[in-house]
């Protein structure tokens, strides 16, 4: 019930194409659900967050689709470019507890 | 701002040596984890701590890991014998509110276990 599965493990797009990264979970007391990038030799950084009573979050590119009754969540990446290349990783939370990743997603942008 | 620092950035040591992970958090964070990521897998939730205290240190393998945050502001975490399993990257992170949302990770520290 505690895990989060992410999907596709890798994944190749080219300049100005929409990836889209999916992510999945049983815990239905889940109540934040960010996501994370992370890139070679850094720690991920929060890029964006989402809770359940909306089904949708935007900010610049990035947009976060919710549906709570499918207990689905994903990432699209608008216009994307050769520097959004790192690995995304979804996460849920549910309150105080901690916070529960995914298994990431390699995206490579070819320009 | 400084972000979180962590100490050192790759170790590399024999199995069945001790080795030593120090984070320094954001000023004024009170909250501080410390994760293993796997390689090819993502971040998994060591032991947190708010202020000195460790709230959560259900997933720390007892038995050859520790960890201590003394004054509630830096924090080492310590591995006495390493295994070869042990091989990974450890993240520090921190959050400015309990139970926080919004976590800042540091770069991490490889840790190749030979």
């Amino acid at each position: 019930q505690q895990q989060v599965k992410q999907s596709p493990q890798s994944l190749i797009v080219q300049k100005g194409g929409i990836p889209i990264i999916n992510c999945a979970y049983e815990n239905t007391a889940f109540d934040y659900f960010p996501w994370y990038q992370q890139f070679p030799g850094k720690g991920p950084a929060l890029l964006i967050a989402i809770r359940p009573d909306v089904s949708e979050k935007k900010e610049g590119r990035f947009t976060i689709s919710f549906n709570k009754s499918a207990k689905q969540f994903s990432l699209h990446i608008m216009d994307s470019q050769p520097g959004d290349s790192a690995t995304y990783f979804c996460a849920a939370k549910r309150g105080a507890q901690k916070l529960v990743f995914g298994q990431g997603t390699r995206l490579t942008i070819n320009p | 701002e400084a972000g979180v620092v962590q100490s050192p950035r790759y170790k590399i040591i024999e199995k069945k040596q001790p080795v030593a992970f120090w984070c320094n958090p954001i000023s004024g964070h009170n909250t501080l984890y410390w994760y293993r990521q796997n390689l090819g897998q993502g971040p998994e939730l060591l032991i947190r701590y708010e202020n000195e205290e460790a709230v959560d240190d259900s997933q720390l393998p007892k038995d050859r890991f520790s960890a201590e945050r003394l004054k509630g502001v830096d924090s080492t975490l310590k591995i006495q014998p390493a295994e070869l399993g042990d091989s990974a990257v450890y993240l520090c992170a921190s959050s400015p509110l309990a139970g926080g949302e919004t976590q800042y990770f540091g770069p991490g520290t490889r840790l190749l276990v030979l």
